[in-house]
């Protein structure tokens, strides 16, 4: 059972413009998310986190926000840059499990220049 | 800092035989490491939570006589895949987290794994 889905798996922005890379999951327990990224034949890179306590986290071009009704995240990257272009995970975690990270199948941006 | 590394990073072997592979943390010490194993187009499996002198923590469906995890100190990692078949190819990743840091993993680069 998938608990945490990106239902995209494939995306392309043109430079310059914002990719908005979407993320849901099913068990309301989850109370940490993160974002990683991913190059092939590489191990992910962590990107940006947010716990459930905050609806958004901004770490320069990155912000996460969290929708904890809709159990929905999403990254946003502005401005799109050709070196973005990678395979994107979103991760989350329920604390009271310990330290299990759920991960959803990924999301490949391409950012055409 | 908080850089990840894992040995070797493509390992091509026959069938029947064991494979090892080590991941460390070479800036900072790791009280526990994941493995993940990643199929293509597909997510990243948790395999197993390995934590600093004391037994490995399985996922359920994943064979502990089959992969065997050893975590001798802070900073290493051993995953090793005994009697390796043609399914087990795939791409295997382990993560640690710092000792007493936040909770993000931080990723080695992977270790391609092809039975052949």
């Amino acid at each position: 059972d998938q608990q945490v889905k990106q239902n995209s798996p494939s995306l392309s922005v043109q430079e310059g413009r914002i990719s908005i890379l979407n993320c849901d999951y099913t068990n309301s327990m989850f109370d940490y998310f993160l974002w990683y990224k991913k190059y092939p034949a590489e191990g992910p890179t962590f990107l940006i986190s947010i716990s459930s306590i905050k609806d958004k986290n901004e770490d320069g071009r990155f912000t996460v926000f969290l929708n904890k009704s809709a159990k929905h995240l999403s990254l946003h990257i502005v401005p799109s840059q050709p070196g973005d272009s990678a395979v994107y995970f979103c991760a989350a975690r329920a604390s009271n499990t310990g330290n299990q990270f759920y991960f959803g199948t990924g999301t490949s941006l391409t950012v055409i220049p | 800092g908080a850089v990840v590394s894992q040995h070797p990073s493509w390992v091509i072997c026959k069938s029947g035989t064991s494979v090892k592979i080590e991941c460390r943390s070479l800036d900072f010490q790791a009280t526990t490491m994941f493995w993940y194993r990643q199929f293509p187009k597909q997510s990243l499996m948790l395999m197993a939570t390995s934590n600093e002198g004391s037994k490995a923590t399985y996922e359920q469906g994943v064979e502990k006589d089959k992969f065997l995890i050893n975590h001798a100190s802070l900073t290493l990692s051993t995953l090793t895949v005994t009697s390796a078949h043609p399914e087990d190819s795939s791409f295997y990743i382990c993560s640690a987290i710092l000792a007493g840091g936040s909770d993000t993993q931080y990723f080695g680069p992977g270790t391609r794994l092809t039975v052949l």
